[in-house]
């Protein structure tokens, strides 16, 4: 079955930067397009990034354009987000979502990794 | 605030219906026919239930369906179960994006 594990989160000074690992199993990554979404402290979810499946086509909301990079390692069955210059209001737990391809949804999601932004 | 708009919370008896609205532009919700609804139990992964406005991933019950007109989508939870208490989301394409409403919280009285 598909599965999606996220690591890689913590807590982190402001400023300061995390890379986020999804290992993914149970299906041809290197086929499927990726998403990450976050979800900050009692409020709902926020679309962070997308990635074509061989990583060629990038998208970022404008919130984090500029500080976050999405990419994957077809090889190893991962995707990653390195979040830079990070802020408090970054604070979240981060999901990697598997697209459904053409059909613009994610129809599999990780149980997130919690990244704390704090001083 | 969210891109696109949801009421806070929603409730019915068990076998009852209930309808979440999910307001957006002709930017997202009425520009393309690619809402999608999920359905997320706190601490757990989000749950795809409707992609393309209607249509029913395999394993999501017929309960649940999709409908929009104009810039309004919306989810349609019918015979209302326990187990239907959760926080749904709306979600819609806009042009190399994506975008959520805020989130309902269903409760099942």
């Amino acid at each position: 079955q598909v599965q999606l594990v996220e690591s890689g989160g913590g807590v982190v000074q402001p400023g300061k930067s995390l890379r986020l690992s999804c290992a993914a199993s149970g299906f041809t990554f290197g086929s499927n397009a990726m998403h990450w979404v976050r979800q900050a402290p009692g409020r709902g979810l926020e679309w962070v990034a997308f990635i074509s499946y061989e990583g060629s086509i990038k998208y970022y909301a404008d919130s984090v354009k500029g500080r976050f990079a999405i990419s994957r390692d077809n090889s190893k069955n991962t995707l990653y987000l390195q979040v830079n210059s990070l802020r408090a209001e970054d604070t979240a737990v981060y999901y990697c979502a598997k697209d459904l391809s053409t059909h613009y949804s994610c129809d599999y999601w990780g149980q997130g990794t919690l990244v704390t932004v704090s001083s | 605030q969210s891109a696109l708009t949801q009421p806070p919370s929603a409730s019915g008896s068990p076998g009852q219906s209930v309808t979440i609205p999910c307001t957006g532009t002709s930017s997202d919700v009425g520009g393309y026919n690619f809402v999608s609804w999920y359905q997320h139990h706190p601490g757990k992964a989000p749950k795809l239930m409707i992609y393309e406005v209607s249509k029913r991933p395999s394993g999501v019950p017929d309960r649940f369906s999709g409908s929009k007109s104009g810039n309004t989508a919306s989810l349609t939870v019918s015979g209302l179960q326990a187990e239907d208490e959760a926080d749904y989301y709306c979600s819609s394409y806009a042009d190399s994006r994506w975008v959520f409403g805020g989130g309902t919280k269903l409760t099942v009285l």
